[in-house]
Parts: C-alpha cells; sequence; structure tokens
C-alpha cells in the first residue's frame, strides 16, 4: 500500500521551460513534505520543504504547491536547467519519512 | 566536507554470510537512519535511531539488525544474507526526527 505515489516515472522538458513534478498521498496525517533529487551513484539530496499548514514554499528556481484537500504536491523548477536532470523523489514525514518512487526528470539542451 | 560516509561502496555476497555496512557522520547529528531502495520504488525505511542509545524499527527491518555504536556511528547487520536483500543501502542522517535528512552515497550489495 504506496502512501506516497509519484505516477510519472519520467518527464522531459526543453532548457528554459517549466518542469512540474508531481506527487500523490493518501495519508491526510502527514506533517510536512518534502522533495530530494539524486543523481547516479550518489545519495539523495534535499532540495526543498513545505509545511502541512502551508500551501505554497519557494527557494529561487524551486517552488512547491501543497493542495491538502486534493492530498496532492507538486514542485515547480522554473526556469530548467541541464544540471536539473536526476531522479526527484517526494517524500512525507509522520513519524518516519515516506517516499515515492522518484520521476527521472531529463532536461534538453 | 565528509557529511555521512558509508563503507563498503560496494559488495557482493554470498547466500547465508554475514555482513556489516558502516555509516559515520561529522555533522554532529543526533538521528541516523538505514534504508534500501530496490529498482522502481523509492527508498525504505530498515530502523532507525532517534538519538544516542535509541534503536527503532522502521518498515522493512525482518534480516537486519543495527547498532548506534555512538553518536557519530550507526551499522548495519545481516546476519545471514538472502537474494532479497540485494539492492543499494543508504544511512542518512538529520539534527532531529523532524529536520530534513542528510544522506551518505549508498552501498550497492548484490547477495547471490
Amino acid at each position: 500500500d504506496q502512501q506516497v505515489k509519484q505516477n510519472s516515472p519520467s518527464l522531459s522538458v526543453q532548457e528554459g521551460r517549466i518542469s512540474i513534478l508531481n506527487c500523490d498521498y493518501t495519508n491526510s496525517m502527514f506533517d510536512y513534505f518534502l522533495w530530494y533529487k539524486k543523481y547516479p551513484a550518489e545519495g539523495p539530496t534535499f532540495l526543498i520543504s513545505i509545511s502541512s499548514i502551508k500551501d505554497k514554499n519557494e527557494d529561487g528556481r524551486f517552488t512547491v504547491f501543497l493542495n491538502k484537500s486534493a492530498k496532492h504536491l507538486s514542485l515547480h523548477i522554473v526556469p530548467s536547467q541541464p544540471g536539473d536532470s536526476a531522479v526527484y523523489f517526494c517524500a512525507a514525514f509522520r513519524r518516519q519519512l515516506t517516499f515515492g518512487s522518484g520521476t527521472q526528470l531529463t532536461v534538453l539542451p | 566536507n565528509a557529511g555521512v560516509t558509508q563503507t563498503p561502496k560496494f559488495q557482493v555476497l554470498k547466500t547465508g554470510q554475514s555482513m556489516t555496512l558502516q555509516c559515520a557522520q561529522d555533522m554532529n547529528h543526533n538521528s541516523m537512519y538505514w534504508y534500501r531502495q530496490d529498482p522502481g520504488m523509492g527508498l525504505r525505511l530498515i530502523y532507525y535511531s532517534a538519538s544516542e542509545g535509541t534503536t527503532d524499527k522502521g518498515e522493512v527491518p525482518n534480516g537486519y539488525n543495527v547498532s548506534r555504536l555512538n553518536k557519530r556511528e550507526f551499522s548495519l547487520r545481516l546476519e545471514s544474507a538472502a537474494p532479497s536483500q540485494t539492492s543499494v543501502y543508504f544511512c542518512a542522517s538529520s539534527e532531529a526526527r523532524t529536520q530534513p535528512q542528510h544522506f551518505g552515497d549508498g552501498t550497492r550489495l548484490s547477495i547471490l
């Protein structure tokens, strides 16, 4: 029973355009949500987070949106750069982190 | 600027062999974690240690044991390795359980 789902295994975007990565969850008790980025042969690195009491958080080119009624989370990257090509994991926290299965983002030059 | 260091990076075992994966962090973090990542799946928590001297089971603890040796080090032991334990293992640490976790680069473990 996957509590955190990333339904798109992959996404390709042109350099300079917006990348939108989506995540759905089933447990309404999650306290906060995070996005991690992972390059091959490296561990995940923390990107941005959002508390369940907020609906938006921005950090430079990265914005996370939370829609609690829809149990939906999205990460917007604007503008996308080739160095953003990586696997992106969303994760949700309540007592422990639960990860989605990841989306491979490819930014085409 | 080491962060979280995992050893070894790669290992091949035979079914039934035992092995300990080592993890050390230099950020003075209180909490440490062990995850496994399998193809097409997210990271799943095996065990965690909220603070020095405590350990708790995560989502998939069967077949594993852990030791929080001191504040810096958290090891994961496979007593009798099985092919189903073939995976990439990540260690992580955080200042507190509610803070973002910092990950090591993983140990790629194959069990034949």
